[in-house]
């Protein structure tokens, strides 16, 4: 089955301490993007990668970090999380470079920092 | 710039009824439009989109939505509404203006859609 999983689902933490959200895809997609929503703000893209050791930085960029070392690969990383990284993320994949394609979107990461 | 805006953050509609969400765009160039349907506690998903060609275009479960270029406009309709079209409703567009801009897709704010029974 074509999925975009993450990983883990739900995440309570504290200030400072760094954690990585991982995502999967098993559709052999070039690119991936990471975003978090926020209630009344919708999508805020962080990071993309058009393919492998290939990032750039979407919107919202600041106190995340990303690596793409694999094709089917591509971990959110926060150094020092602070409270307002709460949010839900969502990871997603398409083919192509998203020039005409569409995304497939994780089942979402909702993380708290306290 | 790129951007869009969903202006309505709710729409209600008796079931049976048609059914509108609204959305208008900025961009630079010509536009890659989207529109995606998020079911609670589910990722997105991909209803239609607007690449060139025919304005109207039609989608998943019914769904269709209309290019006005004069507009700026990418409204989502469905001709009669169901109960389980309710759902938060995005709208994205991505600028092919320029390869700078080739790769990042901007969603509107979302529209929750009620269908009343």
């Amino acid at each position: 089955e074509a999925q975009v999983t993450q990983n883990p689902r739900y995440l309570i933490t504290v200030t400072g301490k760094k954690l990585t959200v991982t995502c999967s895809q098993n559709m052999n997609h070039e690119y991936m993007s990471w975003y978090r929503q926020d209630p009344g703000l919708g999508l805020r893209q962080i990071y993309y990668s058009m393919n492998v050791e290939v990032t750039d930085k979407g919107d919202v960029p600041e106190g995340y970090k990303v690596s793409r070392k694999e094709k089917r690969n591509f971990p959110l990383i926060l150094e020092s999380p602070s409270p307002n990284q709460t949010s839900l993320y969502f990871c997603a994949s398409s083919s192509q470079g998203i020039r005409t394609d569409t995304q497939y979107f994780g089942p979402g990461t909702r993380l708290t920092v306290l | 710039a790129q951007s869009v805006a969903q202006p309505e953050d709710q729409v209600n509609v008796a079931e049976g009824n048609p059914l509108t969400v609204k959305c208008t765009y900025s961009v630079s160039g010509n536009p890659y439009l989207f529109w995606y349907v998020q079911y609670p506690n589910r990722g997105l998903q991909f209803l239609l989109k607007y690449i060139t060609g025919d304005n109207l275009v039609k989608g998943s479960y019914g769904f269709e939505a209309e290019f006005n270029k004069s507009q700026t406009s990418f409204h989502l309709k469905k001709p009669s509404a169901l109960v389980s079209d309710s759902a938060l409703y995005f709208c994205a567009v991505r600028d092919i203006a320029g390869y700078s801009s080739a790769s990042k897709i901007i969603f509107g704010s979302g529209t929750r859609l009620s269908i009343r029974p």
